[in-house]
C-alpha cells in the first residue's frame, strides 16, 4: 500500500465550477500537509499548507484535513481555465529525518 | 521570493554517456538542496537530499555511484548521471531550503529537467 493515494483523474470540469480533489494516507505521523499545483514540464508551486486536522482558505482555494480518516481535500471556487494543472498532495512528518511524501497527482482541466 | 533555477530544461542524450544538471538558488542561500525524479503519471520520488560541503544522503534504491551529487557551495548543487541508459529517462526536479524549519515552509523546488536517454 503507498503512504499516499490520489486519484490520478483526469478531471475535467466546466470554467466556474467548485473543484474538489481529495487524497488519503495511511502514515499517521504526518502532521504537515500540502497542496502544490504543477503546470506541464515545470516544478511544483506550494498553493496550501496546514498543519493537523483543520480547515484553511486563501482566495479561492480551501484545505481541509481529517487526521481521524486520514483524509485530505483541496476546494477551488470558481474554477479558472488557468487552474489547469496536476495538482499534487504532500504530507510531512513532525521531527525526525524530515522528508517530503507527495501523491501521484490529479490533472485538472478546467473548460471554458 | 525565493528563486531556483536549473539547468538545463531539457537534454537528450545518447546510452553511455553522462550528463550533468545544475541546480541554483538564485537569491538565498541554500544550506540543503534536495533532488527528485518523477516518471509521467507518477509522483515525485525523493533521491537525495545534499548539505553543502558534505556527502549526499541517498535514499532507499537510489545507487549513488548512478547519480553522483556535489553541492560544492550555498547556491549550487549538480546532479551528474552515469554512463545513462534509457531507463533512466526521466524529469529531474530540485529544491532548494532556505532556513531551518518544516519543509513544506521552507523548500523552492525548481522548474525540472528533462532527460531522454536514446
Amino acid at each position: 500500500q503507498k503512504e499516499v493515494e490520489q486519484d490520478p483523474g483526469p478531471l475535467s470540469v466546466p470554467e466556474g465550477a467548485i473543484v474538489s480533489l481529495n487524497c488519503t494516507y495511511s502514515n499517521s505521523a504526518f502532521q504537515y500537509f500540502m497542496w502544490y499545483r504543477q503546470y506541464s514540464r515545470k516544478g511544483p508551486e506550494l498553493l496550501m499548507y496546514t498543519y493537523s486536522s483543520g480547515n484553511k482558505e486563501d482566495g479561492r482555494f480551501t484545505a481541509q484535513v481529517d487526521k481521524s480518516s486520514k483524509y485530505i481535500s483541496l476546494f477551488i471556487r470558481d474554477s479558472q481555465p488557468s487552474d489547469s494543472a496536476t495538482y499534487l498532495c504532500a504530507m510531512e512528518t513532525a521531527g525526525g529525518y524530515q522528508k517530503v511524501t507527495f501523491g501521484t497527482g490529479t490533472k485538472l482541466q478546467v473548460i471554458p | 521570493g525565493a528563486v531556483v533555477s536549473q539547468h538545463p530544461s531539457w537534454v537528450i542524450c545518447k546510452s553511455g554517456t553522462s550528463v550533468k544538471i545544475e541546480c541554483r538558488s538564485l537569491d538565498f542561500q541554500a544550506t540543503t538542496m534536495f533532488w527528485y525524479r518523477q516518471f509521467p503519471k507518477q509522483s515525485l520520488m525523493l533521491m537525495a537530499t545534499s548539505n553543502e560541503g558534505s556527502k549526499a544522503t541517498y535514499e532507499q534504491g537510489v545507487e549513488k555511484d548512478k547519480f553522483l551529487i556535489n553541492h560544492a557551495s550555498l547556491t549550487l548543487s549538480t546532479l551528474t548521471v552515469t554512463s545513462a541508459h534509457p531507463e533512466d529517462s526521466s524529469f529531474y526536479i530540485c529544491s532548494a531550503r532556505d532556513r531551518a524549519g518544516v519543509l513544506a515552509d521552507t523548500q523552492y523546488f525548481g522548474p525540472g529537467t528533462r532527460l531522454t536517454v536514446l
